[in-house]
């Protein structure tokens, strides 16, 4: 079975660009979740999205939002980027939802806000 | 309530030796303890999980304790190698309600010398 893949896997933006990235789950998943991980801040949750409804959400603004498609593909988008933003952004997928099942990574999108 | 506190933040450990690593949790409604891997330029990869309602689990080298009471669980990797040389987080989450996402302690940087 293939894993969690995210693309593209590097980025470079400006300040005030908007930028979108995809996560592909693991097969039969149906649980997408979302984390930025930052040398300050660690890993923390964005939102999560199971069977194309976000059930959970993070301490993020509304810059952050996201969505999953029928076939649990998820896209996130950063609206007016700033250089705060500079993070590698992490997908995982899990089979139910998160808390219940194992979630797995993606190898992560590092986005440079310049 | 939500936060998971790690400890240490980086170890070294020679080769042969045992690597531990401490967490502790305030939710109670946590039920789910996982530990994971992450290598340079990787996504975190679970490691290892367990849930309250055991002590100890254990996976070859990797060894989780568990003391509900405590609020405590920590990771010992028994007979440490270079290979494990990584940063490993310790995360966890309810079945249920908005902590049902990973909430992920701060890391700690394993070296393993030869």
């Amino acid at each position: 079975k293939a894993g969690v893949t995210q693309t593209p896997r590097y980025l470079i933006k400006t300040r005030g660009q908007q930028v979108t990235l995809s996560c592909s789950p693991i097969s039969g998943h149906r649980s997408v979740s979302w984390y930025q991980q930052t040398p300050g801040q660690g890993l923390q949750f964005l939102f999560e999205y199971f069977s194309e409804t976000q059930r959970n959400k993070g301490n993020f603004p509304g810059r952050f939002s996201g969505r999953q498609f029928s076939n649990s593909r998820s896209e996130m988008n950063v609206s007016t980027l700033e250089l705060g933003d500079s993070a590698l952004y992490l997908c995982a997928s899990s089979l139910g939802i998160a808390g219940t099942e194992t979630q797995y990574f993606g190898p992560g999108t590092r986005l440079l806000v310049l | 309530q939500q936060q998971v506190k790690q400890s240490p933040q980086s170890l070294i450990v020679q080769k042969g030796g045992i690597s531990i690593i401490n967490c502790a949790y305030e939710n109670t409604a946590f039920d789910y303890f996982p530990w994971y891997q992450q290598f340079p330029g990787k996504g975190p990869a679970l490691l290892i999980a367990i849930r309250p309602d055991v002590s100890e689990k254990k996976e070859g080298r990797f060894t989780i304790s568990f003391n509900k009471s405590a609020k405590q669980f920590s990771l010992h990797i028994m007979d440490s190698q270079p290979g494990d040389s990584a940063t490993y987080f310790c995360a966890a989450s309810a079945s249920t309600g908005t902590a049902s996402k990973l909430t992920f302690g701060t890391g700690t940087r394993l070296q393993v010398t030869l």
